[in-house]
């Protein structure tokens, strides 16, 4: 079975503290998304990397960056955590043709107090 | 982008037929599109994609409009565990590189009632 798996799947941060999420997929996927999810707004993409090292702001990459070193691993960076950034952030992959399917991860629930 | 455009919420009665509309009028000749669905407290997954055609698979169906400007999602017999947001979105067939990225709006929130 294809997995992507989220680092934690409950975070509880303090304002201001340095952030990482961390996402990993076993599938040899070119493409690795993050996105955040917050009641009544859907899914908002933060930023996709469709190669090591490459990477594109989504629509909400304000106060994110992201890193990813090796082609199984794609993760998020929060500089300064603030309270607005409290939410559901999912991970997902896939191969980079039109054709193919995402796969995702459980999701990491952040709080920022 | 093509964008997609979805009915916020239906209703459905358990083991009754269930058509979920999506209109897409600025669909290019190379976008595919897909459809995911997110069940409560899960990550989104995967349900079915298409060109043209219309596809069947264990899930469900999808019905593509003549001038591909709408589809149709299909669940033959709705069960409880189907509640959940239904997502259209389009894939480009050409997409690489920095043109990958992959949107999704807000969805259909689908319950079913026993």
């Amino acid at each position: 079975d294809v997995k992507v798996t989220q680092s934690s799947r409950y975070l509880v941060k303090r304002t201001g503290e340095k952030v990482f999420l961390e996402c990993v997929q076993d599938m040899d996927h070119e493409n690795m998304f993050w996105y955040r999810q917050d009641p009544g707004l859907g899914l908002r993409l933060i930023y996709f990397s469709y190669d090591v090292k490459m990477k594109e702001k989504g629509d909400i990459p304000e106060g994110y960056s992201v890193s990813r070193e090796k082609k199984e691993r794609f993760s998020l960076i929060l500089e300064s955590a603030s309270t607005n950034q409290t939410s559901m952030y999912l991970c997902a992959s896939s191969f980079v043709y039109g054709t193919a399917e995402a796969f995702f991860g459980q999701g990491t629930r952040l709080t920022v107090v | 982008d093509a964008k997609t455009t979805q009915p916020n919420s239906m209703e459905s009665n358990e083991e009754e037929p269930v058509h979920l509309p999506c209109n897409h009028s600025t669909i290019s000749g190379t976008d595919y599109i897909h459809w995911y669905r997110q069940l409560p407290s899960q990550g989104p997954e995967y349900v079915i994609h298409g060109l043209t055609s219309n596809v069947n698979n264990r899930m469900a169906s999808l019905a593509i409009a003549e001038d591909r400007k709408s589809s149709t999602l299909i669940l033959h017999r709705a069960t409880l565990r189907d509640a959940a947001v239904y997502y259209c979105i389009l894939r480009d067939r050409n997409y690489g590189g920095s043109q990958g990225n992959l949107i999704f709006g807000k969805g259909t929130k689908l319950s079913v009632k026993p």
